[in-house]
């Protein structure tokens, strides 16, 4: 089944305490993404990724750092994570970067708090 | 000012009802405009996207972009309470590769 998986869904943690939330897909997709979901701010992008080695800011990038050395994978890693990180996050894959009409797809979330 | 408005909601419409959600737009460089749908403790999926002013129809869906006005319309047909879910608009622009989402409507379809 072609989908994209995250890693873990649910997650409390503390100030400071690094963590790694994975995301993979398997349909061999270029583009890969990460957003951040707040009430009454809607997506917002975190970093995106057009291929391999090729990573790129999004909206709200500070606090994050990510990854791209297989295709699969595009994990989002928080070095200190804070309470204003506190938010559901969505990892999403496309075809190509051009987003406008090739679909993005959405992992299942992961909603992290932060103590 | 928001690159992209939308009212939050809920909307709370009978099932049948036709339902119009908006959002309006601050930049016009933004090309491309999609919709979005989002069910609970789910990831968004798309449902339409267009280019050019004008609606694009596909089922109950109807999509409608004014450029000149910066304001997109999404309107059901015969609304179904499986169409119950959060409904997110986009903007995307190409130079820059600039996507934008609103901050989604509530939309509740009662039997």
């Amino acid at each position: 089944e072609a989908q994209v998986t995250q890693n873990p869904r649910y997650l409390i943690t503390v100030t400071g305490k690094k963590l790694t939330v994975t995301c993979s897909q398997n349909m061999n997709h270029e583009y890969m993404s990460w957003y951040r979901q707040d009430p009454g701010l809607g997506l917002r992008q975190i970093y995106y990724s057009m291929n391999v080695e090729v990573t790129d800011k999004g909206d709200v990038p500070e606090g994050y750092k990510v990854s791209r050395k297989e295709k699969r994978n595009f994990p989002l890693i928080l070095e200190s994570p804070s309470p204003n990180q506190t938010s559901l996050y969505f990892c999403a894959s496309s075809p190509s970067g051009q987003v406008s009409y090739n679909e993005q797809f959405f992992g299942p979330g992961t909603r992290l708090t932060v103590l | 000012q928001k690159e992209v408005e939308q009212d939050p909601g809920p909307l709370s419409v009978p099932e049948g009802a036709i339902v119009s959600l908006n959002c309006t737009y601050s930049n016009s460089a933004f090309q491309y405009f999609m919709w979005y749908r989002q069910y609970s403790r789910k990831g968004p999926e798309l449902l339409m996207y267009t280019y050019s002013s004008g609606n694009k129809e596909d089922g109950r869906f109807t999509a409608q972009v004014d450029k000149s006005s910066k304001y997109i319309s999404l309107f059901i047909r015969d609304s179904q309470p499986s169409d119950s879910a959060t409904y997110l608009c986009a903007v995307f622009m190409e130079y820059g590769n600039k996507l934008v989402f609103g901050a989604g409507t509530i939309l509740r379809v009662k039997s």
